[in-house]
């Protein structure tokens, strides 16, 4: 079975501009996360999608946002970027409840 | 808000010997707790996981103990191998969101 799959894996954009990053879940996986990985703040939380619906968001501003589709895989975009922005995204699959995420290798994100 | 942190940010073992990584978390409400793996370059890697009804349980050379009275998990592997140097993560769940502790880095002497 092929894991989660992220592209791009490395992206360089500059301050302002948008971008829009992939996940392909595992197949026959109908929840995905997406995740935010930097060296100060660790791991947080961005949102998570079950068949189309968003269930939870974490505490990010609104330049963040994720869609679902129908095939379960999920893009997110963040909109007029920041410095800050820079970080590893990083999407999970599960098949819903208590059940393991399962994550990608993840899209690096530089912002200059 | 829920928090989950790992008690050491590093870990020097030598091969060959047991490795015991700590985390504690806040929210005597989570049900379900899961170990992860990150090696650099990658995401992290699924290792084992718990739920609340249990207080022990094993995989592949690696166990993992969770006490609710104290609100503490810990990840222990046995017979420690170079393969095993990375980050290791304790993560929570609850309102369909993971919940990570900060990382412990466990490096592997020769």
């Amino acid at each position: 079975k092929a894991g989660v799959t992220q592209t791009p894996r490395y992206l360089i954009k500059t301050r302002g501009q948008q971008v829009t990053l992939s996940c392909s879940p595992i197949s026959g996986h109908r929840s995905v996360s997406w995740y935010q990985q930097t060296p100060g703040q660790g791991l947080q939380f961005l949102f998570e999608y079950f068949s189309e619906t968003q269930r939870n968001k974490g505490n990010f501003p609104g330049r963040f946002s994720g869609r679902q589709f129908s095939n379960s895989r999920s893009e997110m975009n963040v909109s007029t970027l920041e410095l800050g922005d820079s970080a590893l995204y990083l999407c999970a699959s599960s098949s819903g409840g208590n059940q393991p995420q399962h994550f990608g290798d993840g899209t690096r994100l530089s912002i200059l | 808000g829920e928090s989950v942190g790992l008690h050491l940010p590093t870990l020097s073992v030598q091969e060959g010997d047991n490795s015991i990584i700590n985390c504690a978390y806040s929210n005597s409400a989570s049900d379900y707790f899961i170990w992860y793996k990150q090696e650099s370059g990658k995401g992290p890697q699924f290792i084992i996981d718990i739920r609340s009804n249990m207080d022990k349980r094993q995989g592949q050379r690696v166990t993992v103990l969770l006490n609710k009275t104290v609100k503490h998990l810990s990840l222990q592997i046995a017979a420690t191998q170079p393969g095993d140097s990375a980050v290791y993560f304790c993560a929570s769940t609850g309102d369909y969101k993971l919940s990570f502790g900060a990382g412990t880095t466990v490096t592997v002497r020769a």
